[in-house]
């Protein structure tokens, strides 16, 4: 099955700093990707689509200024938090979209970045 | 906007115990899904419904998805320690987003 790798696993940062997360997907193309955020015992919410060569589409109340997305391949999608804070502090998931699967919408998930802003 | 409610939000049973858990929403979804959630890591897709009325079984798993569109459940058999774990359910509005239920945390002990 698709394959899809996120990198870091984990960071821990201060306050201020931005952090960038990368999503892969590993054996097929994925010209769209989505990004989630879950926090500590709540289900993942879409906070942005990422379309390969064009704009992200962003969720009501999610910033774009401040988590900035670039899908500059069609194999890779950056998130990066920009001047985090604490509350920005969360669990953050990607996932990708494989266009030859033509039956189904499946979305196929990372592992996942845990971030911790100090 | 659509939610999807889950419940219970907690299950503790007994290896070996069949488990029940269900998912119901205010909207009409076209496509369900069953999803499971280790600790510290990404959903990875049990069952997919496709359409009103389909029972789809995937080994232990068995998963319906209701008849008016908005609701379905996921039933697992004999559960193992290895069920351990959050499952949610679910559907996609607007083509390819997907929104997820509250997730039911199952625990299994031995």
């Amino acid at each position: 099955g698709a394959v899809v790798s996120q990198h870091p696993s984990w960071v821990i940062c201060k306050s201020g700093t931005s952090v960038k997360i990368e999503c892969r997907s590993l054996d097929f193309q994925a010209t769209t990707m989505f990004w989630y955020r879950q926090f500590p015992k709540q289900s993942l919410m879409l906070m942005a689509t990422s379309n390969e060569g064009s704009k992200a589409t962003y969720e009501q109340g999610v910033e774009k200024d401040k988590f900035l997305i670039n899908h500059a391949s069609l194999t890779l999608s950056t998130l990066t938090v920009t001047s985090a804070h604490p509350e920005d502090s969360s669990f953050y998931i990607c996932s990708a979209r494989d266009p030859s699967e033509l039956l189904s919408n499946e979305q196929f998930f990372g592992p996942g970045t845990r971030l911790t802003v100090l | 906007g659509q939610q999807l409610n889950q419940s219970p939000q907690s299950m503790f049973i007994q290896e070996g115990e069949d488990v029940s858990m269900n998912c119901t929403s205010s909207s009409i979804f076209n496509t369900w899904l069953w999803y499971k959630q280790d600790p510290g890591e990404g959903p990875v897709l049990l069952i997919a419904l496709y359409k009103a009325g389909e029972l789809t079984s995937n080994g232990r798993l068995t998963a319906q998805f209701g008849i008016t569109r908005k609701d379905s459940f996921l039933n697992i058999s004999a559960s193992i320690p290895s069920d351990v774990g959050i499952y949610f359910c679910a559907g996609f509005y607007n083509t390819d987003k997907l929104i997820f239920g509250t997730g039911t945390r199952l625990q299994v002990f031995p």
